[in-house]
């Protein structure tokens, strides 16, 4: 059973410079979602997908940020001009059908850490 | 706006203990959705339930229960006997049926149970 698989773990970055990180969701899964946790607190909804369209995103989500999903299958999640503000836990999860009431598979994540 | 508070920052107790952990939600949505999710330390969370607005029926899982009660606005779970894995971090959410959330989770800010063998 593959789950949501998410690369890299970790990525330690100087500002100022940019980072692309990358999930893989469920494969049949046709809604991909990015949240961000910092410490402490819960994830915050960032972005999401609907094959390969993007739906909503976030007012948290700045110019620097961009997310993509070109063939409807995996994601990249890209920050430009990184800021220490995006140190956090990057989190992509993934979901079957167009239902809102469905459970959410998560991957582990991708710790930022901006120096 | 919705929101959800889970007053509880971090619970101890010791095994076979049991414990309760509290959420508290806002909406002005009629339909919506409740959750709670575990994160254990490796970091994934993992869903453990999904509740409708419209139904209002408690439910039991083995060793977890929900308690759904609209006139509160309350989603409490109940872990009888508790385990030290159930050592983790649980999180309640919410989803929105209608307006600006639609398609994303808000999330409380978490409650940190430590079970002590």
């Amino acid at each position: 059973d593959t789950g949501v698989s998410q690369d890299p773990r970790h990525k330690i970055t100087k500002r100022g410079q940019n980072v692309t990180f990358r999930c893989d969701p469920i494969s049949e899964h046709n809604r991909l979602y990015w949240y961000r946790q910092t410490l402490g607190q819960g994830p915050e909804f960032l972005t999401y997908f609907q094959n390969e369209a993007q739906l909503e995103k976030s007012r948290l989500l700045s110019d620097r940020f961009s997310a993509e999903r070109p063939k409807g299958s995996f994601s990249t999640l890209e920050i430009q001009r990184t800021e220490q503000g995006d140190s956090a836990m990057y989190l992509c999860a993934s979901t079957e059908t167009g239902s809102l009431n469905e459970k959410l598979f998560f991957g582990s994540g991708t710790q930022l850490s901006v120096l | 706006a919705q929101k959800v508070t889970q007053a509880q920052t971090e619970i101890s107790v010791v095994e076979k203990e049991d414990v309760t952990l509290d959420c508290v939600y806002e909406t002005r949505d009629t339909t919506y959705y409740l959750f709670w999710y575990k994160q254990p330390p490796s970091g994934e969370l993992v869903f453990l339930i999904r509740r409708n607005s419209f139904d209002e029926q408690n439910e039991i899982s083995g060793r977890y229960s929900w308690n759904f009660q609209k006139s509160t606005s309350s989603f409490n779970f109940t872990i009888t006997a508790s385990q030290v894995v159930d050592s983790a971090v649980y999180f309640c959410a919410l989803r929105g049926n209608y307006g600006g959330s639609q398609g994303n989770l808000i999330f409380g800010k978490g409650t940190k149970l430590s079970v002590k063998p």
